[in-house]
């Protein structure tokens, strides 16, 4: 079965730090990956996704970024965080084949930047 | 564009009570429909889908059919209970979305009991 992985689970940051999270998949090949943020009480903002190591696609732009080093590892950064970048973060993966694939959720990164 | 619309929330009952969360949704052709949820603290997870026109989808009690003729997906459960309480999102993926997920808002719901 198909398992996926964020950490740190809880991070509190300081303004103008960097930023790294992590999220792999285990027990799947080739899969599309997907960054989100949820800020408190709202819906989710889709950062990024990924069809294949090295493709990054960015839906807004910011002061984040996204990696994809290995074919289940996907990785959001920032050179130096702003207040605005707290919230739920949040990664999922998809099957790559075509037709009209859900997404599966990581249990997420909570950030608060201060 | 491809978009999904939800009622606000939240929505508050009663335990026992029948609950209706509305979202209706705005996509060419034919899109896959899902129901996602979020309890306090944590990851989304995938409660229900349906990929075709008259489906419906199910799952711990929940339901929602595809209407196509209603562009709705509404999401229902007969009898509420604590630990149901969540956040509720609807969403889609259609040829338009570049099959992207298309988020709804999310609908909060709280029982109480």
């Amino acid at each position: 079965s198909q398992t996926i992985h964020q950490w740190p689970a809880t991070l509190v940051q300081p303004v103008g730090s960097p930023l790294s999270l992590e999220c792999t998949v285990e027990g799947t090949s080739n899969p599309n990956l997907y960054w989100y943020r949820q800020a408190a009480g709202r819906g989710l903002q889709l950062l990024f996704y990924s069809v294949g190591i090295g493709q990054i696609s960015s839906e807004v732009p910011q002061n984040l970024s996204a990696s994809r080093p290995q074919d289940r590892q996907f990785i959001l950064s920032s050179k130096k965080l702003l207040l605005s970048d707290s919230g739920f973060y949040l990664c999922a993966w998809s099957w790559r084949a075509g037709g009209y694939n859900e997404q599966f959720f990581g249990p997420g990164t909570r950030l608060t930047v201060l | 564009g491809d978009s999904v619309t939800q009622m606000e929330g939240p929505v508050t009952l009663s335990e026992e009570a029948f609950l209706t969360i509305n979202c209706t949704y705005t996509a060419t052709g034919y899109p896959s429909l899902f129901w996602y949820v979020q309890y306090p603290g944590e990851g989304l997870q995938l409660l229900l889908k349906a990929t075709k026109a008259d489906d419906k989808g199910s799952n711990k009690g929940f339901e929602a059919t595809y209407r196509k003729e209603t562009t709705s997906f509404h999401l229902e459960k007969g009898s509420v209970q604590v630990s149901d309480s969540a956040v509720y999102f609807c969403a889609l993926i259609g040829m338009d979305s570049n099959y992207q997920l298309i988020w709804g808002a999310g609908t909060k719901l709280i029982i109480k009991p």
